[in-house]
């Protein structure tokens, strides 16, 4: 069974810091995407990281994919308050015909002014 | 493109009592699914529609759940008696066929079973 481990679960940091949120996944997988949630709305898809070594970056925040270590990390440079939100991690996988996505726990950002 | 709406957005119900959730993919997207978070917990996987067909079910806890999707178009899910531990918030997402394409998730419905 695939395990997605995310960490930390919560993480409070001060506007201005950087921060790193770590996602480890135990099994080969096709695709893994970050995803933001603020309270009562959607998943709003931020990276999709397709290969080894794949880098994206978007404003603040800068997602990347190690396949071999099976690990994925968000990095967060000098945070500010709108990033406050919950931020998944999710692995892709195609197997015998099925694709779906299995999730990290989450990680609950506050950026403190 | 309008995006996936669920309804309702939030739901309090007794123990034992049934309650209908309703996901409307979005239009062309044969790939619809269903997934809840419980408690803080990560998010779980319930099953995969493409089109109209139960592709995957293997996440759906036990037969209290009857998840529909005639003519495939919109799905609901069913939960018939609920349970306390059936508390949490039911996301749906719709993707279409093909290796590039990703998911579009709803808002999601909070449902509270007391």
């Amino acid at each position: 069974e695939l395990k997605v481990e995310q960490n930390p679960l919560f993480l409070s940091m001060q506007e201005g810091k950087n921060y790193t949120i770590y996602c480890n996944y135990s099994t080969t997988s096709d695709r893994l995407y970050w995803y933001r949630q603020d309270p009562g709305k959607s998943l709003e898809s931020l990276f999709v990281l397709l290969s080894n070594g794949a880098v994206k970056q978007e404003g603040r925040l800068m997602a990347s994919l190690d396949t071999k270590a099976r690990l994925s990390t968000l990095h967060i440079t000098a945070a500010v308050h709108d990033l406050s939100a919950t931020y998944f991690c999710a692995v892709d996988v195609y197997l015998f015909g099925n694709e779906k996505l299995t999730f990290g726990t989450g990680t609950r950002l506050t950026i403190i002014p | 493109e309008a995006g996936v709406t669920q309804f309702p957005s939030h739901s309090v119900i007794e123990k034992g009592q049934t309650v209908t959730l309703r996901c409307d993919p979005i239009s062309g997207h044969d790939n619809l699914y269903w997934y809840r978070r419980v408690m803080g917990k990560e998010i779980k996987f319930l099953l995969h529609f493409v089109k109209e067909s139960k592709q995957d079910e293997s996440g759906m806890p036990n037969n209290r759940f009857l998840a529909e999707r005639t003519g495939g178009t919109y799905s609901t899910l069913k939960v018939q008696p609920a349970e306390l531990e059936d508390s949490g918030v039911y996301f749906c997402a719709s993707r279409r066929t093909g290796g590039r394409y990703g998911y579009t998730f709803g808002s999601g419905t909070r449902l509270t079973v007391v």
